[in-house]
Order: C-alpha cells, then sequence, then structure tokens
C-alpha cells in the first residue's frame, strides 16, 4: 500500500535560516505528490504540488522536487519567517488508491526571530 | 479560488447529543467531499469519503451509523455525530474535489468537545 514519511519535528530555526523538511514515499505508478500547511487552530492549505517525475513545485519561497529515483519529495526554503511556523504534511495520492490522499505524519516547525 | 469552508468551526455539547458539521465548497463543484478526524499532534485520519448524491463509503474501523454522513448537492456535504460521547471530542476536517481533479481543498476544521 501506499505510504509517506517525513522527518519528525518539531524543528526549530531562527528567521532567515535555511529550511529542509524531508519527505519519502512508498507507492505503485506515478502518484502525485504534495506538500500542505496546517497553521495553528485551522484546517490544511495546499502549499505547493508535483504530478510527475522531476517536476518542481514552488509557492511562497518553498520548492519540492518530484524525485523518483530516490522516491523523495523534500521541502526546502532559503529563508524562513516567524510566520512559516506551522505543521507541514506531504502525501500522496494515486489512482490505485482511489486518488485518496496519504498523509505523512507531520512535522512542526517553529521560527524563532 | 477553491475554498471550502466548515460550520461551525468548534462545538460543545453534552454527551449523548448528537451535532451536525457542515461543509461547504464555496466556488466550485466538489462531487468527492472527504472527512478526516485529526487528534492533537497528530496527522489526519480519512474516515469516509462521498460522492454526490451516493452513500459514503466509510474507512475500516469508522462507525457508519455514529458517524452518518449526506452529500446532497454540489457543494454541501454534512456529518452528523451521533449520540456522541467524550471519545468523540477531536478535530474534524473536511475537503472537496472536483469531478476529474486531484487537489483536495480543505476546510478550516471544526473542533468538537464532548462533555
Amino acid at each position: 500500500g501506499n505510504s509517506v514519511t517525513q522527518m519528525e519535528g518539531p524543528v526549530t530555526l531562527s528567521e532567515e535560516a535555511f529550511l529542509t523538511i524531508n519527505c519519502t514515499y512508498t507507492a505503485t505508478g506515478y502518484p502525485s505528490l504534495f506538500w500542505y500547511v496546517q497553521y495553528p487552530g485551522e484546517g490544511l492549505q495546499l502549499l505547493l504540488k508535483a504530478t510527475k517525475a522531476d517536476d518542481k513545485g514552488s509557492n511562497k519561497g518553498f520548492e519540492a522536487t518530484y524525485r523518483k529515483e530516490t522516491t523523495s519529495f523534500h521541502l526546502e526554503k532559503g529563508s524562513v519567517q516567524v510566520s512559516d511556523s506551522a505543521v507541514y504534511f506531504c502525501a500522496l495520492s494515486n489512482k490505485a488508491a482511489g486518488n485518496k490522499l496519504t498523509f505523512g505524519g507531520g512535522t512542526r516547525v517553529l521560527v524563532k526571530p | 479560488g477553491a475554498v471550502v469552508s466548515q460550520h461551525p468551526s468548534r462545538v460543545i455539547c453534552k454527551s449523548g447529543t448528537s451535532v451536525k458539521i457542515e461543509c461547504r465548497s464555496l466556488d466550485f463543484q466538489a462531487t468527492t467531499m472527504f472527512w478526516y478526524r485529526q487528534f492533537p499532534k497528530q496527522s489526519l485520519m480519512l474516515m469516509a469519503t462521498s460522492n454526490e448524491g451516493s452513500k459514503a463509503t466509510y474507512e475500516q474501523g469508522v462507525e457508519k451509523d455514529k458517524f452518518l454522513i449526506n452529500h446532497a448537492s454540489l457543494t454541501l456535504s454534512t456529518l452528523t455525530v451521533t449520540s456522541a460521547h467524550p471519545e468523540d471530542s477531536s478535530f474534524y476536517i473536511c475537503s472537496g474535489r472536483a469531478r476529474g481533479g486531484e487537489t483536495q481543498y480543505f476546510g478550516p476544521g471544526t473542533r468538537l468537545l464532548v462533555l
């Protein structure tokens, strides 16, 4: 079956630091990959996505590249802000699973001024 | 675009009562809606998938008589927690997906506290 593994948090950074959150997956076929962000007390917001190998998703300074050879979709941001403090979820979907989302466990990021 | 709303945002009820949560897609037609449950500091657990006009499909271990789902229109799905008990206290999140689409758009969530 499908599974998503992402690094456990919390990740604590200073403002303007570089952020990487690792995400690897197991899936049949060619899944689509997503990063969602959840701010405190809120639902999930789609941050970025990639639908095929070597695609790069980007939004709000965040980037992730779909690496089929390493089955990874690591999230990066070059200079974080306090407002980036949130929980980040890596997820995948594929037809084999009825296009349902399979989530990783989430990584809490705390950015300090 | 692709906005999903939920109502109420939070609800407190007494044990034994039923609670209805609404999920609406505001600017697209959500032919498929999903209901998730999230415990504190944990990931989302899919409870059920509903297609407009059809009965919901529940994930293993989720009681369909406990969590009633109705998806009567392309913009509205409801989750009713029947005879709620304290262990049903949780954060419930819905999402919608358009026909032929791949991306799910999530609502802001409803926090349920059963006393």
